[in-house]
């Protein structure tokens, strides 16, 4: 199965700061990338999506980056604000046949006033 | 908000009881997965159901059951719980078909105690 692996567990920056967030998965066939942001007590939400045709996908301040070769994709928020304090994961599907999403373990971001 | 809806949105139970969550998927999606999510984790696939059959589980034992039905809407059975089956439990609907975005319900509380 899918093994995801995701860095750093937590993350301050000060407002206004850009932050990085790094998965690594073992699943050479995956090709789709999606990141979730989870504010506390609530549901996981879909904030961008990457699929392996692309190497970058930009909305608004947010980025996704994806190196099929290395195996590795990264979210990147720039310009950020105290509501994006939150915890963020990544996923991939196992390439199986069917839609398990393995998440990373979780980012912790916070954003200093 | 996504239009998957789930209940109850809490719920306390004895160790050794039965319980069974509900989720009803968004209009459109014929696909719902189940996920377990512990506190300070990502969220862990259970099972996926798609047609009304179980089509793909994780890690998780027989004790763990499901149903879906011709509206797609799931249940979630979990026969003789544990203390380690507190958590959220998370449903997520989806169209069948290759990396289609799951859109995930507010989940339920599971306290057991």
């Amino acid at each position: 199965g899918e093994n995801v692996e995701q860095h750093p567990s937590t993350l301050s920056v000060q407002e206004g700061d850009s932050a990085v967030i790094k998965c690594t998965y073992s699943d050479s066939a995956s090709n789709y990338f999606p990141w979730y942001k989870q504010e506390l007590g609530k549901r996981p939400q879909l904030i961008i999506d990457i699929r392996s045709n692309v190497g970058e996908k930009k909305d608004q301040r947010i980025a996704v980056t994806l190196n099929k070769t290395a195996k590795h994709f990264s979210l990147h928020i720039t310009e950020t604000q105290p509501e994006d304090s939150a915890v963020y994961f990544c996923a991939t599907p196992d390439s199986g046949g069917y839609q398990k999403v393995t998440f990373g373990t979780g980012t912790k971001l916070q954003v200093i006033p | 908000e996504t239009g998957v809806t789930q209940s109850p949105t809490h719920l306390i139970k004895t160790r050794g009881q039965q319980v069974t969550l509900r989720c009803s998927s968004q209009s459109g999606h014929n696909t719902v997965s189940w996920y377990q999510q512990a506190l300070g984790q990502g969220p862990q696939f259970i099972f996926q159901y798609y047609r009304e059959e179980e089509n793909g589980r994780g890690n998780f034992p027989p004790r763990f059951s499901g149903l879906q039905f011709p509206n797609y809407s799931s249940e979630l059975n979990v026969n003789a719980l544990e203390l380690d089956d507190s958590a959220l439990y998370l449903c997520a609907s989806s169209l069948r078909g290759v990396n289609n975005e799951q859109f995930f319900g507010p989940g339920t509380r599971l306290t057991v105690l």
